[in-house]
């Protein structure tokens, strides 16, 4: 098992302004994903951000949209940059400490964009 | 692309009647992987089925993977009114891409 943190838990932002949402994890994991959830929607993964390596984007996500940070084993930064109102949704991070294993995830960050 | 459906999308039942979603993969899974989320919350891993025909029960819940590997289903016996909660599956396909299902929706009255 795993305790995740995340911050900001949630926000109110200005159209055109960039938030950094940053995921901390109790112990080291190598592997970390971003996902973003629309209200009553599914997960939509956005990014692996392995330490060591640079952030894997999936089909539809960029990374001059939301660049990643990785750090260290414990901690991870996703900024979601430029923002619109398309934007507001919860985003989670989540981590898998063997591979095709289960994940753990933060409690989400919720993000408005106005 | 690849697409892991579920239905139904929403299930109402009365507390003590049974519960049973079905997950759908457009491609083979090579493992498929269970969540609950409850309103609100973040989902949390119930289950991980690898094999094809796997079976697993977890006290009310029963698991199944299918022959193919492209479908399965979550049973709950007698639900409760702690069951409320979306249910995921997901799983990683032979690209190795990890796909969340579309989720089903439970709502159990009292």
């Amino acid at each position: 098992s795993a305790v995740i943190s995340q911050k900001p838990s949630r926000d109110i932002c200005q159209r055109g302004t960039s938030l950094t949402i940053q995921c901390q994890v109790d112990s080291q994991v190598t592997m970390m994903f971003w996902y973003r959830q629309q209200p009553g929607q599914s997960l939509t993964l956005i990014a692996t951000a392995n330490q060591g390596s640079e952030a894997t984007y999936e089909s539809g996500f960029v990374i001059d949209k939301f660049p990643i940070s990785r750090p260290n084993l414990t901690f991870s930064t996703l900024t979601v940059s430029n923002m619109s109102p398309e934007d507001s949704s919860i985003y989670l991070c989540s981590v898998e400490y063997s591979s095709y294993n289960e994940q753990f995830f933060g409690p989400g960050t919720r993000l408005t964009v106005l | 692309g690849q697409q892991v459906m579920q239905i139904p999308q929403y299930q109402h039942v009365q507390e003590g009647e049974d519960f049973t979603t079905y997950c759908n993969s457009s491609t083979t899974l090579s493992n498929i992987q269970w969540y609950k989320q409850r309103p609100g919350g973040h989902p949390v891993f119930l289950i991980q089925l690898v094999k094809s025909g796997e079976v697993k029960k977890q006290k009310r819940l029963t698991f199944q993977f299918g022959e193919a590997k492209k479908n399965s289903s979550l049973h709950i016996t007698a639900t409760q009114t702690t069951d409320v909660g979306t249910y995921f599956c997901a799983g990683w396909d032979n690209f190795n891409k990890f796909y969340f299902g579309s989720g089903t929706k439970l709502n159990v009255k009292p």
